[in-house]
């Protein structure tokens, strides 16, 4: 049972360019979402998703898209990346919106130059 | 909207001393209050929750206590040992809406 699966772990991005963040979970959750994490703030939520086909947006949106076609993936991308989106990103998932458990996956740290 | 804060920052102690570490909450509707760790390199993980129709809840070394009242929870950590040096994470959430998450602290266990 491999939990939620994040890839890469590392990326360095140029400023412009874009990219995309996977994650896949194995553990059939319905709620998925992104957080980023920065030094002193905590874990602040980009995008989520309540179920395949639904998405919304978190607190911290600008900047990023999400998808959710299937139960297992929830890809994260970046459309034009700038120098502010350097974090460390975390994907989570669990059973419910709140209430539940987030199993996270080992995130990604992004440095944008 | 919630707004969940942690203290402390940071927080140094010596192998076999308690920690604790506080936070507080703003909305008064909020009822699940985890608290998670996270080790250098790692996503965070569940160690504790607790509901709010509970006031303590223990888990061998480790509790949680809730003042719903004062709109404030702790975790307590008894007979530190290096390997609980880690940053730790509240949070609380009620039905319908998304985890709130505190700063974090920077907890150091000093051998």
């Amino acid at each position: 049972n491999a939990g939620v699966t994040q890839t890469p772990k590392f990326q360095v991005l140029k400023t412009g360019q874009s990219m995309t963040l996977q994650c896949a979970q194995d553990m059939n959750h319905e709620y998925m979402s992104w957080y980023r994490q920065d030094p002193g703030m905590g874990l602040r939520l980009i995008h989520y998703s309540v179920g395949a086909g639904i998405t919304d947006q978190g607190e911290v949106p600008n900047g990023y898209n999400v998808s959710r076609s299937t139960t297992e993936d929830f890809p994260l991308r970046l459309l034009s990346a700038a120098p502010s989106q350097t974090s460390v990103y975390f994907c989570a998932s669990s059973l419910g919106r709140a209430g539940t458990e987030a199993f996270f996956g080992q995130g990604t740290r992004l440095t944008v130059v | 909207g919630e707004n969940v804060e942690q203290h402390p920052s940071t927080l140094s102690v010596q192998e076999g001393d308690s920690a604790v570490i506080k936070c507080t909450y703003s909305d008064s509707a909020s009822n699940y209050f985890p608290w998670y760790k996270q080790e250098l390199g790692k996503g965070p993980q569940l160690i504790i929750d607790i509901r709010s129709n509970v006031g303590e809840k223990k888990d061998q070394r480790i509790a949680v206590t809730l003042n719903k009242t004062a709109k404030h929870f702790s975790l307590h950590i008894t007979e530190t040992q290096p390997e609980d040096s880690a940053v730790y994470f509240c949070a609380a959430s009620r039905r319908g809406q998304n985890f709130v998450f505190g700063p974090g602290t920077r907890l150091s266990v000093l051998p």
